[in-house]
Order: structure tokens, then sequence, then C-alpha cells
């Protein structure tokens, strides 16, 4: 079976500090990636995606990057942490699409990291 | 920009009462999901509706998908105190170059008094 792994689960960094956090799945190969950004209270933003090793898609401009150095490793950085980056971020993984056709498929999502910048 | 709207925000109601939540997009959708987020805890998958007038049932709760595809619902039953949580729905983008993202609503917070 598949499960995600997210860690840390909570980070407490002071503002203009680095960051790295750390997706792996297990139990599937080629999976789409995702990193999400929910503050308190909140919906869900997504940050970026990935179909492919090295493949990452922006969706909103922020200090914040990520990497997918391995098929089923995702990495979320920033360096130089804000004030506004708090909140919790999820990393989800769906099956990736086939015959170069984007699949819509259900996204499972780890635990979590709650990351507070003071 | 493509726009997936839920209503209300937050709901409480009284246990055995039971619970809507609305889900509008502004485009047709291919297909619309639907999770549930325990507080403190992470989205989990609860179903996809795909076709025109689909409605599903699990155990209390019913999903619809509108007629033209660009709305949905969730319908609990006698709500319990287990169903306490934040109910998102999400559908795929309409613009090129998606690849499997989807794009959520903001959900519907609901509390549910014992």
């Amino acid at each position: 079976s598949q499960t995600i792994h997210q860690w840390p689960a909570t980070l407490v960094q002071p503002v203009g500090s680095p960051l790295s956090l750390e997706c792996t799945v297990e139990g599937t190969s080629n999976p789409n990636l995702y990193w999400y950004r929910q503050a308190a209270g909140r919906g869900l933003q997504l940050l970026f995606y990935s179909v492919g090793i090295g493949q990452i898609s922006s969706e909103v401009p922020q200090n914040l990057s990520a990497s997918r150095p391995q098929d089923r490793q995702f990495i979320l950085s920033s360096k130089k942490l804000l004030l506004s980056d708090s909140g919790f971020y999820l990393c989800a993984w769906s099956e990736g699409g086939r015959g170069g056709r984007p699949a819509y498929n259900e996204q499972f999502f780890g635990p979590g990291t709650r990351l507070t910048v003071l | 920009g493509q726009q997936v709207m839920q209503i209300p925000q937050y709901q409480h109601v009284q246990e055995g009462e039971d619970f809507t939540t609305y889900c509008n997009s502004s485009t047709t959708l291919s297909n619309i999901q639907w999770y549930k987020q325990r507080p403190g805890g992470h989205p989990v998958f609860l179903i996809q509706l795909v076709k025109s007038g689909e409605v599903k049932k699990q155990k209390r709760l019913t999903f619809q998908f509108g007629e033209a595809k660009k709305n949905s619902s969730l319908h609990i039953t006698a709500t319990q105190t287990t169903d306490v949580g934040t109910y998102f729905c999400a559908g795929p983008p309409n613009y090129g170059g998606s690849q499997g993202n989807l794009i959520f609503g903001k959900g519907t917070k609901l509390s549910v008094k014992p």
C-alpha cells in the first residue's frame, strides 16, 4: 500500500532563516506531487506541483521554491522566511497521467508540517 | 480566473440535524471531488463525481453533481459529532497545461453540538 511521509511535524523558525521541508511517498511510482499551504482556518492554496523528476510548476509567486530530486521525494525550501510564511504545509500525491494526458485523480495528503515564523 | 466557491463558510448544527454544503464553479468541471479535514488533521478524500446529474451515497452522506457540471452538494443526514470538520470540494482547472492539479474551494467548517 502507498504511504506518504512529511517531516518535521512542527517547526518554529525566526524571520530570515532558511527552510527545508521534505515529503516522500512509498508504494507507487511516478506520482504527481503537490505542496499546499493552509493558513489558520482557511482553505488550501496550491504552491507547487510536479509530474516528474525535475519538473516543477509554480502556482503562486513567493519566496518559496520546490525541488524533486527523486521520483518519490518532494522538497519545499526557502532561503529567507517571512512572517507571512507561517501556516500548515501539506504535501500530497496522486496517480500520474498516462500517455501524456493529465489525470485528475484523488489526492492523498501527508500529515502536514505546522510552521510558525517569529 | 477560474473559481470554486463553497457556501456556507461555517455551519453549526445540533446533533441529529441535517447539514448541506454547496460548491459552485465558474466553469464547467470534468469531475468534482470532496474531501474532509478533521480538526488538526489533513484532508482525506471522500468521493469523486464525474457524470452530469450523478448522485452517490456513503452511509449518511449524499453527494450530487449538477446537470450542468458546474455545481455540487454534500448532504449529511442526522449529523453526529464524528462529522465535525471542514469539507472541501475540488475540481480540475480548465486552463491549458494543467497536469492533475485541482482547485479547492475554501471549505465549509461544520461543528456539531451534542
